[in-house]
């Protein structure tokens, strides 16, 4: 596609259930990344994939958050038992390599509501 | 740590006005740094990316500089319009692949 793909773009869930997020990144893009941006807050790290290297999963906020990529292209974030502080956008982000000169494309976000 | 703070928050301006936004970072061990506008309920769009080894990057009315001695990147809007009603937000990457973002700069043109 042309750009990055996020599905759904809104999800409404009840306190407790498991939710996943998918991300479909511009076709190419070897480098995967989650942020988590909270109202009034900066984006946060959550994730990030390159090729077929084990993820950097150092931002995840707990063990109830797990993401996957499979085939080096689409990616997951599923949130399980969701709190109502889950509450935020998820944004995916991809680009083309680690090189200096690759700018991150972002999509549109997941906005998730945990009610 | 890398902190990224951007002031101000807030900007609103009358159109047609030339004005600039601060990006400053605490470490100047930087990859690169990019620029986004973010529209409401929308992602960032990427506007423009500057290289470590860079001074500035221009595109059409944009123009970015960056000053890693000092931890500073300013964006300068020519001519500003309606239509660059947007939060401004800066991103450094580290020397690995994060980038760490400030909390932007909301901007309003007024017509």
């Amino acid at each position: 596609g042309a750009g990055v793909s996020q599905s759904p773009s809104n999800k409404v869930t009840e306190k407790g259930k498991d939710v996943e997020l998918r991300c479909d990144p511009i076709s190419g893009h070897t480098a995967l990344y989650w942020y988590r941006q909270s109202l009034g807050q900066g984006l946060e790290f959550l994730i990030y994939f390159q090729g077929n290297s084990a993820p950097d999963k150092s931002g995840l906020p707990s063990d109830r958050f797990s993401a996957e990529r499979t085939g080096g292209s689409v990616s997951t974030l599923t949130i399980q038992r969701t709190q109502q502080e889950d509450s935020a956008v998820y944004l995916c982000a991809s680009s083309s390599g680690t090189g200096e000169n690759s700018p991150l494309h972002f999509g549109n976000g997941t906005r998730l509501t945990v009610t | 740590k890398q902190e990224v703070t951007q002031i101000p928050a807030a900007l609103s301006v009358p159109e047609g006005e030339n004005l600039v936004l601060n990006c400053s970072f605490t470490d100047s061990a930087i990859y690169n740094l990019q620029w986004f506008r973010q529209d409401p309920g929308k992602g960032l769009t990427s506007l423009l990316l500057i290289q470590s080894s860079q001074r500035e990057q221009t595109s059409g009315r944009l123009n970015a500089s960056l000053d890693k001695s000092s931890g500073r990147s300013t964006l300068y809007i020519a001519a500003s319009q309606p239509g660059d009603s947007a939060t401004y937000l800066c991103a450094v990457r580290d020397g690995t692949y994060k980038y760490i973002f400030g909390t932007g700069t909301r901007l309003k043109v007024l017509a």
